[in-house]
């Protein structure tokens, strides 16, 4: 069973363009994550909800908007892509903020 | 400074040879300490916790010295499936946000 589950798996779209990636998880978890992993391999933390509430929103552009529906869920919807967003977001959950963070498989987003 | 810094490598040991990544932070009130690892076009992996006392998981071992602000994975024997990205992550503050290193390359050869 996947534990944390990310659609979609690649996304090739037009600068412009709106977009959404979906996540969820199935470990019951209260803490949900997006992580931008850019060409040079650094992490970064882009927002954190805890059991439905936005707890961490690190300097990122308002073009970025999380929403979660309920804790098992968090999505990100970009608008107005820009070619400096081409990169992996990758999700992921731990069972509460400080626990360690199990990752979904990342979706690699690519802006022509 | 990067609140977290490792040398990307990359790091080329052979099959059965040991060998240490070092990782320094810099935030001293850092609380907790792990190391993830990431393997090539996939999420990364949680390895193993990193405890005050060190602790070792089979091959490997994590150490952490606070006082000088660097933490440390060992491994023995290495295998060519520990080929890989080791992740030094590091949690600072209560809102349970990870700081992640670059990252260090390990290429095990046959």
């Amino acid at each position: 069973d996947t534990a944390v589950s990310q659609t979609p798996k690649y996304l090739v779209t037009q600068m412009g363009n709106d977009k959404s990636i979906k996540c969820e998880q199935n470990l019951g978890h209260d803490t949900m994550y997006w992580y931008k992993q850019d060409s040079k391999k650094f992490l970064k933390i882009m927002f954190s909800y805890n059991n439905k509430e936005l707890i961490i929103n690190e300097t990122v552009p308002n073009r970025f908007s999380p929403k979660s529906p309920d804790k098992a869920h968090l999505n990100l919807h970009i608008n107005s892509l820009e070619l400096g967003d081409s990169a992996v977001y990758f999700c992921a959950s731990s069972r509460r903020g400080g626990e360690p963070q199990y990752f979904g498989p990342g979706t690699r987003l690519l802006v022509l | 400074r990067k609140e977290v810094e490792q040398d990307p490598g990359p790091f080329n040991v052979p099959e059965g040879a040991t060998v240490a990544f070092n990782c320094t932070y810099s935030n001293s009130a850092s609380q907790s300490f792990f190391w993830y690892r990431q393997d090539c076009r996939k999420e990364p992996k949680l390895l193993m916790s990193v405890y005050s006392s060190g602790n070792e998981d089979g091959r490997f071992t994590a150490q952490l010295n606070r006082a000088s602000q660097y933490i440390s994975l060992l491994i023995r024997d290495s295998k060519l499936s520990d080929s890989a990205t080791y992740l030094c992550v590091v949690k600072s503050g209560n809102t349970g946000k990870l700081i992640f290193g670059q990252g260090t390359t390990l290429q095990v050869k046959p």
